[in-house]
């Protein structure tokens, strides 16, 4: 079965630091490009970072310089290192499959799979 | 960066109501663009890629058009099912990017 379970959230007071993972299973996450969105209390869905097949990453403005995203391609698994963490950061963090790599062709793609989502509260 | 403008932000409707949803990006996006619904507590689903194709096991009362600025997403025939807030997305860029989102009400 196709899918991204997310984990590493929790409760996390300002300044500190967290690592989200989100482990894949039915494809390969070095083989897509690979993103974080979250969902502020209130707000709607901001994409945050992505991963792209070769390894080129970006970044929202929001949390450049900030955030970091990497992956293990041994243990399939996604990761959003945050840093500096303040509580605007407070969300539901949702990691999510979009665009592929296949014979050496990359195509871009939406969002077809996403995690279930792992929250994160930033406060003392 | 690309910002993605959606209109109206809430939408009350009737059910059996045909219901449009707007998308206006800041620069052209080509083609690829897409619409997610989110219901509270769930992940979010893809329903419509690359402005115009139904994803597999989405209603086809679903349905969206557009390309370069201006997208649409229409629900033919409106379901209780249905509320939910819907997002548009633009994957043309490096830097994705959403609206802020349309929450769909039933009356």
């Amino acid at each position: 079965e196709v899918q991204l379970v997310e984990s590493g959230g929790g409760l996390i007071q300002p300044g500190g630091s967290l690592r989200l993972s989100c482990a894949a299973s039915g494809f390969t996450v070095s083989s897509n490009y690979m993103s974080w969105v979250r969902q502020a209390p209130g707000k709607g869905l901001e994409w945050v970072s992505i991963i792209y097949s070769g390894g080129s990453t970006y970044y929202a403005d929001s949390v450049k310089g900030q955030f970091t995203i990497s992956r293990d391609n041994s243990k399939n698994t996604l990761y959003l290192q945050m840093n500096s963490l303040r509580a605007e950061d407070s969300a539901v963090y949702y990691c999510a499959r979009g665009g592929y790599c296949s014979g050496g062709i990359c195509y871009r793609a939406a969002f077809d799979i996403w995690g279930q989502g792992t929250v994160v509260t930033v406060s003392s | 960066d690309i910002q993605m403008t959606q209109s109206p932000s809430t939408l009350s409707a009737s059910v059996g109501d045909r219901v449009t949803i707007t998308c206006r990006a800041s620069q052209s996006v080509s083609n690829w663009l897409a619409w997610y619904q989110h219901k509270p507590g769930r992940a979010p689903k893809l329903l419509i890629y690359k402005a115009s194709s139904l994803e597999s096991g989405v209603p086809s009362r679903f349905s969206g058009s557009g390309s370069g600025t201006e997208f649409s997403l229409t629900i033919s025939s409106l379901q209780p099912g249905d509320v939910a807030t819907y997002y548009c997305q633009q994957y043309n860029s490096f830097w994705y990017s959403f609206g802020q989102g349309t929450k769909l009400e039933i009356k």
